[in-house]
């Protein structure tokens, strides 16, 4: 059974670039969270899709933003860079939502750097 | 609201040492606990889940017991190995969404 694929796994953007990150879920997963981690601030939430729709958002601004196809794959898009964008992004999906067991299996992240 | 606080690391045990990771929680209603690993370049594992009072889950070696009294859900393992090396993250699910500790980092020498 394959995992979750993130892709790319390395990324290098400019400054007030934009950026789109792709995620493919576990065959039949029809959960997809994203999460940001950095040494600082650590693993923060930034969204959740089910079946096409934003169920869920953390405290992020607006140059943040995601979407889910009806395959559940998904993608998240990051406008405007800014250097304290540079984090690894974490997809995990679930097959009905992380908080039901059996919980999220994870991608091993894309690491984008902004300089 | 939800939070979960783990033990500050880095933790530093030679070879066939007793581990012990000290995770608390808060939580509003009746929380699914985890405990993830990520060795370096990867994403999170999951190494054990426990979804209600009482449960232990374990896997490889480690266990954690879901302890309501004391809002706890502590990772041990009776003799860690230099393969253990990795960051420790703690979590508890609500909401549909996860919140993390902040993770701890085990060095394992041999």
């Amino acid at each position: 059974k394959a995992g979750v694929t993130q892709t790319p796994r390395y990324l290098i953007k400019t400054r007030g670039q934009q950026v789109t990150l792709s995620c493919s879920p576990i065959s039949g997963h029809r959960s997809v969270s994203w999460y940001q981690q950095t040494p600082g601030q650590g693993l923060q939430f930034l969204f959740e899709y089910f079946s096409e729709t934003q169920r869920n958002k953390g405290n992020f601004p607006g140059r943040f933003s995601g979407r889910q196809f009806s395959n559940s794959r998904s993608e998240m898009n990051v406008s405007t860079l800014e250097l304290g964008d540079s984090a690894l992004y974490l997809c995990a999906s679930s097959p009905e939502g992380g908080s039901v067991p059996p919980g999220y299996t994870f991608g091993s992240g894309t690491r984008l750097t902004v300089v | 609201g939800n939070s979960v606080t783990q033990m500050e690391g880095p933790v530093t045990l030679s070879e066939e040492a007793f581990l012990t990771i000290n995770c608390t929680y808060t939580a509003t209603g009746y929380p699914s606990l985890f405990w993830y690993v990520q060795y370096p370049g990867e994403g999170l594992q999951l190494l054990l889940k426990a979804t209600k009072a009482d449960d232990k889950g374990s896997n490889k070696g480690f266990e954690a017991t879901y302890r309501k009294e004391t809002t706890s859900f502590h990772l041990e393992k009776g003799s860690v190995q230099v393969s253990d090396s990795a960051v420790y993250f703690c979590a508890l699910s609500g909401f549909n969404k996860f919140y993390f500790g902040s993770g701890t980092k085990l060095n394992v020498k041999p």
